[in-house]
């Protein structure tokens, strides 16, 4: 009965390099999002996901961010040439379709020094 | 504008107290759903409780309920009997279901609930 798993759970990376967060649904999930949330704010969404195909990104800066769900294994948000602004917590959350409840992972905790 | 606003940034509420966290919500969508959520210190984000826009009951799950009062555009969360477990952040989210806006939640600022002994 795992809940949705999120790895890391605290990344530090460097100005410039790439960050890759991982996300694993819930059992019988196959739609994704993912959200951020900076200091001392509500979670921004960013973009939903189902198997293999990308349904709305309009919450996705448009530069060096990219997210994926394939067929077999996690999705992945991928941030390429981190800034400092990028260090947030990004949430991913599952549900069983577009209008059921979505259930949240742990996050992830991005730090760019 | 802003879709979910939240205008308590923080409350203090003494222990088995009751609590209502206020949320109203703009929208012209027919179909929408409205959630909350709660932000303990550790970090995760725990579902609450979930109102349908055509669900005519208020929904209650345990301790939480949600005053739905759709007129008004309100869904406000009442936490009867307080703990101190219950301090946390807590954010009120709104889906809209027409599939002309953006597919994921659009959560509130959240307001920041401190349970006292």
């Amino acid at each position: 009965n795992a809940g949705v798993m999120q790895n890391p759970r605290h990344l530090v990376r460097r100005r410039g390099q790439e960050a890759r967060l991982r996300c694993s649904p819930m059992k019988g999930h196959s739609h994704v999002y993912w959200y951020r949330q900076l200091p001392e704010e509500g979670l921004k969404f960013m973009v939903y996901l189902q198997k293999e195909n990308i349904i709305d990104e309009s919450g996705m800066p448009k530069e060096r961010f990219s997210a994926e769900f394939p067929k077999e294994g996690p999705s992945i948000l991928r941030i390429q040439q981190v800034v400092r602004g990028d260090s947030a917590a990004y949430f991913c959350a599952s549900s069983l379709g577009r209008l059921n409840e979505q259930y949240f992972g742990p996050g992830t905790r991005l730090t760019v020094t | 504008a802003q879709k979910i606003t939240q205008t308590q940034p923080g409350m203090f509420v003494q222990e088995k107290e009751a609590v209502t966290l206020d949320c109203t919500y703009d929208t012209s969508d027919q179909s929408y759903g409205l959630f909350w959520y709660k932000q303990p210190s550790s970090g995760e984000m725990i579902f609450l409780i979930y109102q349908g826009s055509y669900d005519e009951q208020n929904a209650t799950e345990g301790r939480y309920s949600l005053n739905f009062q759709k007129a008004r555009k309100s869904a406000n969360l009442v936490i009867s009997a307080s703990q101190l477990g219950d301090s946390a952040m807590y954010f009120c989210a709104m889906r809209e279901d027409s599939g002309g806006g953006a597919d994921g939640l659009t959560f509130g600022k959240g307001t920041h609930l401190i349970i006292q002994p």
